[in-house]
Parts: C-alpha cells; sequence; structure tokens
C-alpha cells in the first residue's frame, strides 16, 4: 500500500526566503506526482503536476523535482512571500486514486 | 464556469440521522471523486465515479456510505446512521472526460465539513 510521507509537519520562514518542502513515497511505480496548496477553509488548488516520465516542472516561484526511484520529491519555493502561507500537499497516483500527504503548514512572516 | 460546487458547506447531525452531501462538478466535467480529510490526518479517498457508474469505491466504508452520480443532477455521498467518528470534512473534485491521474487536471471544491454531535 502505498504511503506518503511529508516534512517537515509545520514551517515558519521570514519573507523572502527561500525554501524547500519535502514528499516521500514507499511505492515507486508512480504514474505522476502532485503538488496542491490548500488554503483554510478552502479546497485544495493545483500547483504543479510532474508526470513520471519527468523530473522536473516549474511554475513562476515553484520548483517540483522527482526522484522516482529513491521515492523522493521536493518542492522549492523562491522569495517567499506571506501569501505563500497554506498547507502544501504532494499526491501520488499508482493507479484509480491519489495518496495524499498529511502536508506541510507553510507560514511566511512579513 | 463556478467551479465544484459543494453544499452544504457545514453540516451538524445527531447521532444516528443521515447526512447527505452534494457536489455539482464543474461544467463538461465527468469524473467525480470523493475524499474525506480527518482532523490531523491527510486526504483519504473513498470513491471515484462517472455518470451512472461507481467505478472504484474501495475507499468507502462497507457499511452507512453510499455514493452516487445520476445522469441528471449532482454527486451525493450519503452517510446513514452517523457517529463521532464521521466528523471530518468530506472533498468532492472533478475531471474532465479523462480520469484525473492520466491528465493531471482536477479542481476541488471547498469541501462540507460534517459536525456529528
Amino acid at each position: 500500500k502505498q504511503e506518503v510521507t511529508q516534512i517537515p509537519a509545520a514551517l515558519s520562514v521570514p519573507e523572502g526566503e527561500n525554501l524547500v518542502l519535502n514528499c516521500s513515497f514507499t511505492d515507486s511505480a508512480i504514474y505522476n506526482l502532485q503538488w496542491f496548496r490548500q488554503d483554510p477553509g478552502k479546497g485544495l488548488t493545483s500547483l504543479l503536476l510532474i508526470q513520471s516520465s519527468q523530473r522536473e516542472q516549474t511554475s513562476g516561484r515553484l520548483n517540483a523535482s522527482l526522484d522516482k526511484s529513491s521515492g523522493r520529491s521536493t518542492l522549492y519555493i523562491a522569495a517567499s512571500q506571506p501569501g505563500d502561507s497554506a498547507t502544501y500537499l504532494c499526491a501520488v497516483t499508482t493507479g484509480n486514486q491519489f495518496y495524499f500527504g498529511t502536508g506541510t503548514s507553510l507560514t511566511v512572516i512579513p | 464556469n463556478a467551479g465544484v460546487m459543494q453544499n452544504p458547506r457545514h453540516l451538524v447531525r445527531r447521532r444516528g440521522q443521515e447526512a447527505r452531501l452534494r457536489c455539482s462538478p464543474m461544467k463538461g466535467h465527468s469524473h467525480v471523486y470523493w475524499y474525506r480529510q480527518l482532523p490531523e490526518e491527510g486526504l483519504k479517498f473513498m470513491v471515484y465515479l462517472q455518470k451512472e457508474n461507481i467505478i472504484d469505491e474501495s475507499g468507502m466504508p462497507k457499511e452507512r456510505f453510499s455514493a452516487e452520480f445520476p445522469k441528471e443532477g449532482p454527486s451525493i455521498l450519503r452517510i446513514q446512521q452517523v457517529v463521532r467518528g464521521d466528523s471530518a470534512a468530506y472533498f468532492c473534485a472533478s475531471s474532465p472526460p479523462q480520469p484525473w491521474w492520466a491528465s493531471g487536471v482536477v479542481f476541488f471544491g471547498p469541501g462540507t465539513r460534517l459536525t456529528v454531535l
């Protein structure tokens, strides 16, 4: 059974810092990996999708990497802003469903 | 396009009552997914439906829970005889005529927060 772990569970940084969020998964036979953002009281917003054949994806200040063989992904956020404060979730799929990690709660201090 | 709509946003039920959660997918989306988020836990898959068909319900508890996505109208997640352990946020997501894992395109609703007293 696929297990997804995210470290750290919570992170607090001053505005402007670059930061890295980590995601690991136990079954490397994945179709793709997706990073989401969850704001309090709201649904999830997709940030980046990495297909299993890809190694990274970039969108603006966000860069996600995937090392399928080691079961790891990182989300790099450059020049963090207070508006980046949210919970970040990674999810992997091996078939009909996505398996989510428990998330990293990020606070960017102005 | 109004996005994925869920109602009610908050639902309070007493033990033993029934809870009905509704999800209207985005226009043109024919795939619906239900996830549950328990306090301090990650999102857990419950069920994947297409119009009039349950494709995968491997995440649904065997008793008291059911889901449907009729030809007309919203998808419904129904919980009979609710217990305190059912208190959670229930999220619905939808994707266009391709499964989520194939396209990566998925939109989540804001969730229904169920509280069982």
